[in-house]
Formats: C-alpha cells, structure tokens, sequence
C-alpha cells in the first residue's frame, strides 16, 4: 500500500520568512497530493491540493510542488504570518480510490513574530 | 454550503464499555462518508469509508465497525473499547470526486 512520509516534524520560522515542508510517497500508481492545516483542537482543512499530470500550484502565498519522478511534493509557504502557526499534513491517493488519503505524520509550524 | 456535525464532542469511557459515535451532514446528497481516526501527534487514518447507505468498507482490522442507516448519516461503534482506541474521531465527506475534502468538528475519545 501508499507510504507517505513527511518531513520535518517540527518547523520554527521567523515571521515574513518562507517556509517548506516536503514529502514523499511510495506508490507510483499515486496522482492526487492535498494538504491539510489543522489548528490546535480543531478540525483539518484542506488548504491546497495538486493533480499529477500538473508540477506546480499555487495560491496566494501558499503553493506545492510536485516531482512525480522522485515522487516527492512539497509545501511552500511566503512571507508567514503568526496565524500560519498549525500542524500541516501531506497526503497522497490514487485515481481510482480517491478517497483512501493516505497521511503524512504531520508537521508543526510555528511562526514566530 | 454543507455543514458536516458530530457528536459527542468529548467523551470519557471505561475499558470494555460500548461506544457509539454520530457523524449527520447537511446541504448535500448522496455524499461519500468517512471515519478518520487520529492518534495523539500524528496523522490521520482511514477507519472506514461508505459510498452510500448500507455500504461500509473497511480499512482496518479492529474491534470497531461503521454503519450507515440513512444517506446524510454515518455511525462507528464498538461493542468493547481498548485503551488503544483513544483518540480524536474524524467524520469527512466528500462529493461523486471522492475526495474528504471536508471533516467535522472530530468527537475527543479517552478510554480509562
């Protein structure tokens, strides 16, 4: 089955630096990436996703990247605010079982003023 | 706009004690449903996934089981609960593209 890892665990940035966090995932059958921001006790979001017949998404200051050939994607995010602080996590499907989202470990962001 | 509830929010149980976890979503029909179970710092893991009523798959072997007696209605149970089975439940549905694009306020579960 898919084995996503993510990486880092935890990620301390400056307020208005960038911030990346990356992934990888073993099933090359594998075509959907989405990421989730979850905010302390509360419920995850999707915040942005990307299709694999497209290398790069963005919207506004967040974006992904995705390298099919590694099979690896990441999360970038510009100029961070204090309430980009949450736990991010990467998952990764298939086409024909979209909704098996197979997770990352996540990874606590926070930004500090 | 779809508005997905569950309840209760928390909830305490004793080891071996019944459980029952309701998940009902509003603005949308025939979604597809999924239970998300999240341990204590980590991510998320497929419990159960239902493509309409009374259609249940399963995705890991444990002493829960889901069930779906209506179509805007998902249910997860266990007849004993384990210590191991602590933890923050997720509802989630999703539209005909079968992705969990959204997810409940989650029921906080602490077996004792």
């Amino acid at each position: 089955g898919e084995n996503v890892e993510q990486h880092p665990s935890t990620l301390s940035v400056q307020e208005g630096d960038s911030a990346v966090i990356k992934c990888t995932y073993s099933d090359s059958a594998s075509n959907y990436f989405p990421w989730y921001k979850q905010e302390l006790g509360k419920r995850p979001q999707l915040i942005i996703d990307i299709r694999s017949n497209v290398g790069e998404k963005k919207d506004q200051r967040i974006a992904v990247t995705l390298n099919k050939t590694a099979k690896h994607f990441s999360l970038h995010i510009t100029e961070t605010q204090p309430e980009d602080s949450a736990v991010y996590f990467c998952a990764a499907s298939r086409a024909d079982s979209w909704g098996k989202l197979q997770f990352g470990a996540g990874t606590q962001v926070v930004v500090t003023p | 706009s779809q508005t997905i509830h569950q309840w209760p929010a928390t909830l305490v149980q004793p080891v071996g004690s019944p459980l029952s976890l309701e998940c009902t979503v509003e603005g949308t029909s025939n979604p597809n449903l999924y239970w998300y179970r999240q341990a204590a710092g980590r991510g998320l893991q497929l419990l159960f996934y239902s493509v309409g009523i009374g259609q249940i798959s399963s995705e890991v072997p444990q002493n829960l089981s889901a069930s779906r007696p209506q179509d805007r209605q998902f249910i997860l149970s266990s007849k004993k609960l384990l210590l191991s089975d602590s933890g923050f439940y997720l509802c989630a549905w999703s539209g005909t593209s079968g992705v969990p694009r959204y997810f409940g306020p989650g029921t906080r579960l602490t077996v004792l």
